[in-house]
């Protein structure tokens, strides 16, 4: 079975300071997706980015970036230059299989992030 | 585009009662999803319709619990005889994706949070 670990519960910065939120999954599948999802107070959850097991090329966009390592089976997300409005908890999640399926996600426990003025 | 809409937004109950969620997706959308979330923890899924068929269920889906999409459209999931442990935010998703996608994008609506008293 596969498992998603976000080990930061809470984590609280200063504007435009720079965060990185961890996840860490396990899966013994070798085809896999990951994806990033933030959840803002109002509570839908809104998807940021999904990547495929085969592509460890890193991603930016604007002021997100994430960084797989599969050699670490990690999928770090960083936000730079937080701002007030990125405060939201944010969940990394995984499924399985070829066709990139959002299928049966199974979701990590989140990250609150709290950007202060 | 009016994003996936739940109702009720919150129900209390007391135990041992019936409830019903409803969730209309997004028009063109073929696949709809319910998970549920519980206090501090990432969403769960439950199951998910690709039009008016079910199929896939979690096992999380006790036999109290049945969700049906009768025209492919709207969704129902329906808890029979209510636990103070199904008191949780029940989330709908859907997506537009073909057997073939490799690019599913699930769209949630702000659930509906059950309390069990």
């Amino acid at each position: 079975a596969q498992k998603v670990t976000q080990a930061q519960t809470e984590i609280s910065v200063v504007e435009k300071e720079d965060v990185t939120l961890d996840c860490v999954y396990e899966t013994r599948d070798t085809t896999y997706y990951l994806f990033w999802y933030k959840q803002p107070p109002s509570g839908e959850l809104v998807f940021l980015i999904r990547r495929n097991s085969f592509d460890e090329q890193n991603e930016i966009s604007g002021r997100y970036s994430w960084n797989f390592q599969k050699s670490t089976s990690s999928f770090n997300f960083t936000i730079t230059a937080s701002q007030v409005v990125d405060s939201a908890v944010y969940f990394c999640a995984l499924t399985l299989g070829h066709s990139g399926s959002a299928r049966q996600l199974t979701f990590g426990s989140g990250t609150q992030l709290t950007v202060l003025p | 585009d009016t994003g996936v809409s739940q109702d009720p937004r919150h129900k209390i109950t007391k135990r041992g009662q019936n409830v019903t969620f409803r969730c209309d997706p997004i028009s063109e959308h073929n696949r709809l999803y319910w998970y549920r979330q519980t206090l501090g923890q990432g969403p769960e899924f439950l199951t998910y319709f690709q039009n008016e068929a079910q199929l896939e269920k979690s096992r999380l889906l006790s036999d109290r619990f049945s969700a049906e999409r009768p025209k492919g459209s709207f969704s129902t999931l329906e808890i029979q005889r209510t636990e103070q442990g199904d008191s949780a935010m029940y989330l709908c998703a859907s997506s537009l994706a073909w057997p073939a996608a490799t690019n599913e994008k699930l769209f949630f609506g702000s659930g509906t949070q059950l309390s069990v008293l």
